[in-house]
């Protein structure tokens, strides 16, 4: 199975920082890459896919790159609804693993 | 409007079943590949099983592979998945998903919590 690790696994920011999680997968899995954000209580939402494409109607604050193994989502400035819990996982191959999660919280 | 909603979540034994639900409305269910995700209480995200559009092809994680089965009825628009043999470490919300562009889950169900214990 192909390991996703996120890195932090926690993160402390302040409304308007600039924010960037990582994200590495243990093979090359293309452009098989996309980002979730989860609220409490609430399902996931699919923030990016295919590493870049942002999903419809998701702010243009967030912002994915990379290629091969490692991968960034990025958040411009950050807003108040934005935090919440991260995950990337790989779509390249079953079983479609995900990160472990990135909590962002506010300082 | 997209909607997925689950059902047939409940308290059961080890070693029970359970068949979760999933119906799925607003787009064309025969047209998409459907996912089950599940999320143990306080903990990340993880991927199930995969069926595609016609039901002919499936995928599991190696944890459930064996004990549950997905399936799909598409003229009634709903995902189903059969889990058998129940564990403690089942305990969780399971999500049924529909696949989009590159095989990301664009529209998730709200859950349905599974608890399996004695």
């Amino acid at each position: 199975d192909i390991q996703m690790t996120q890195s932090p696994s926690s993160l402390s920011a302040s409304v308007g920082d600039r924010v960037t999680i990582t994200c590495r997968a243990s093979q090359s899995i293309s452009i098989y890459l996309n980002w979730y954000q989860q609220k409490p209580g609430k399902a996931p939402k699919l923030l990016i896919y295919a590493v870049s494409s942002l999903q419809s109607g998701v702010p243009s604050r967030f912002s994915g790159s990379g290629s091969g193994t490692d991968f960034t989502l990025t958040i411009s400035s950050l807003q108040p609804e934005d935090f919440a819990t991260y995950y990337c996982q790989q779509s390249y191959i079953t079983p479609y693993t995900f990160g472990q999660g990135t909590k962002l919280e506010i300082k | 409007e997209v909607q997925l909603v689950e059902s047939g979540g409940g308290l059961v034994q080890p070693g029970g079943s359970l068949r979760l639900s999933c119906a799925a409305s607003g787009f064309t269910f025969s047209s998409y590949w459907m996912h089950w995700v599940r999320q143990a209480p306080g903990k990340g995200l993880v991927w199930v099983s995969r069926i595609e559009s016609d039901g002919t092809s499936t995928n599991y994680a190696d944890s459930v592979r064996g004990r549950f089965t997905i399936s799909r009825d598409n003229a009634k628009n709903t995902l189903f998945l059969q889990m058998n043999s129940l564990r403690v470490e089942d305990t969780a919300v399971y999500y049924c998903a529909r696949n989009h562009n590159w095989n990301g889950l664009d529209y998730w169900g709200q859950g349905t919590l599974v608890t399996v214990s004695s």
